[in-house]
C-alpha cells in the first residue's frame, strides 16, 4: 500500500490529452514538494517535473505539473507513442521523515 | 556529463551481508545528498535511505531500518548501502539518485535473496 495514491493504469490516443493523478496528505505533498518519474520497463526513472511543475532541461513542454493542496497531477499533452510507460509521483514526508512514491501508473498509448 | 554507477548486485542467501556501491563522476559529489531507492520485480518504486551531504545524517524507511546503513566516501566520489540480515523482501533492483530531486538515477543493480 503507498502512501501516495496513483490509478493504476491511464490511456490514450496519439494527440490526446491525458491527465494522471496523485493524491497524499498534509505531511507530504500539503508540505513539500511533488516530483514525477518516467520509467520504460527494463530501464531507471528519468525525472520529468520537479518542484510540483518545473521541467529540467530536455523534457518537452508537452509534460506538465500542478498541485492544489494534497494532490498533484500530470498532464501529457499531444500524446505519442514514446509516452507509453510507468509514471511515478513522490514527494518528501515531514511525518514518515523519508520519501513515499506513489504506487505507479501505466501509461498505454492506444 | 553526470554518471551514477551501482554495483554490488547478486545471489545471497537470506540472513547474510551484502554491499552496495555507487560510484560517481561529473558533479561535486560532496555538494550533493544522495539516496537509494529499490523497485522488487513487477513493483514500484520504494525508497530505501538517504543521506545528506556531508554525511551528518541518515534516514532510513522502517523495512531497513536497523539492518541497513548508508554511507558514502567523498575521496572516492561513492555511496555505499551495506545490507545485513538480508530477506526475501529484499529482493529488488536497487538504484541510487542524486541530490534534492533524486535526479539522475543510476542503471540500478539486482538483489536477489535465495536460499
Amino acid at each position: 500500500q503507498s502512501v501516495l495514491t496513483q490509478p493504476p493504469s491511464a490511456s490514450g490516443t496519439p494527440g490526446q490529452r491525458v491527465t494522471i493523478s496523485c493524491s497524499g496528505s498534509s505531511s507530504n505533498i500539503g508540505s513539500n514538494y511533488v516530483y514525477w518519474y518516467q520509467q520504460v520497463p527494463g530501464t531507471a526513472p528519468k525525472l520529468l517535473i520537479y518542484n510540483d511543475y518545473q521541467r529540467p532541461s530536455g523534457v518537452p513542454d508537452r509534460f506538465s505539473g500542478s498541485k492544489s493542496g494534497t494532490s498533484a497531477s500530470l498532464a501529457i499533452s499531444g500524446l505519442q507513442s514514446e509516452d507509453e510507460a510507468d509514471y511515478y509521483c513522490a514527494a518528501w514526508d515531514d511525518r514518515l521523515n523519508g520519501w513515499v512514491f506513489g504506487g505507479g501508473t501505466k501509461l498505454t498509448v492506444l | 556529463q553526470v554518471h551514477l554507477v551501482e554495483s554490488g548486485g547478486g545471489v545471497v542467501q537470506p540472513g547474510r551481508s551484502l554491499r552496495l556501491s555507487c560510484a560517481t563522476s561529473g558533479f561535486t559529489f560532496s555538494t550533493y545528498r544522495m539516496h537509494w531507492v529499490r523497485q522488487a520485480p513487477g513493483k514500484g518504486l520504494e525508497w530505501v535511505a538517504s543521506i545528506l551531504s556531508d554525511g551528518s545524517s541518515k534516514y532510513y524507511a522502517e523495512s531497513v531500518k536497523g539492518r541497513f546503513t548508508i554511507s558514502r566516501d567523498t575521496s572516492k566520489n561513492t555511496l555505499f548501502l551495506q545490507m545485513n540480515s538480508l530477506r526475501a523482501e529484499d529482493t529488488a533492483v536497487y538504484y541510487c539518485a542524486r541530490g534534492s530531486e533524486l535526479d539522475p538515477w543510476g542503471q540500478g543493480t539486482l538483489v536477489t535473496v535465495s536460499s
